[in-house]
């Protein structure tokens, strides 16, 4: 079975200074891993997603992840927050081994704050 | 950019009455899904569904749920009779289905609300 953890229920950070969003999966196979974002009143948009291509994945906006095995994190980061960046960001894994049938297990969501 | 649309955005509904959700998918995508959040949780797959059939369905997805592709752009889900519980953000979502590392483009939502 699949699992996320997100570590933060909230993050504030000033704008011009760094987003860290933290994430922990638990995954009984090579995971699939994504970013998805969430505006008020708006679909989830896929920010990034992770495709064992490579650790550190880049996504739109600004923001990327890296992909860490060895302590089951797939953090996202950005270097300079901006008042759009305000919304609430989901860590997602895929039920199973990848695929199109698979259904999408969700973290439970960091809403980030942007302070002017 | 194509999107995933949802009617009605809102929806206010007995309880024990049926009610269906309705969503257009992305024109040429063959996966649907639907999610639901309940207010303050975790967004949690109901269901997912391909070639006219169900592929996979969660615990959730129980006999007072049905989807059905009724022509070929709609793709909808019916909660036969409403539980006060049911009440939640509904998500549509599909995908072309064409990699492994697949990404599901998501809806606006219905919010739901059974009194």
């Amino acid at each position: 079975a699949q699992s996320v953890t997100q570590l933060d229920s909230h993050v504030s950070v000033s704008e011009g200074t760094p987003v860290l969003l933290r994430c922990n999966y638990s995954s009984s196979y090579s995971p699939s891993l994504f970013w998805y974002v969430q505006h008020p009143n708006k679909g989830l948009q896929l920010l990034l997603k992770y495709t064992s291509a490579a650790t550190l994945v880049k996504g739109i906006n600004g923001f990327e992840a890296e992909f860490k095995k060895s302590e089951t994190s797939f953090h996202l980061t950005k270097p300079s927050a901006h008042m759009s960046d305000a919304a609430e960001y989901f860590c997602v894994v895929t039920r199973y081994s990848g695929g199109g049938a698979d259904g999408l297990t969700f973290g439970k969501g960091t809403h980030l704050i942007i302070q002017p | 950019e194509p999107e995933v649309t949802q009617t009605p955005s809102h929806q206010v509904t007995q309880m024990g009455q049926e009610v269906i959700l309705r969503c257009v998918p992305i024109s040429n995508h063959l996966y649907f899904y639907w999610y639901r959040q309940i207010l303050g949780q975790k967004v949690e797959f109901l269901v997912s569904f391909y070639n006219n059939e169900i592929s996979e369905k969660s615990e959730i997805f129980d006999d007072q749920f049905s989807v059905e592709r009724p022509d070929g752009s709609n793709f909808t889900l019916k909660i036969r009779s409403t539980k006060l519980e049911d009440s939640a953000m509904y998500f549509c979502a599909s995908s072309t289905g064409q990699d492994e590392q697949e990404t599901q483009y998501f809806g606006p939502g219905t919010r739901l609300l059974v009194l």
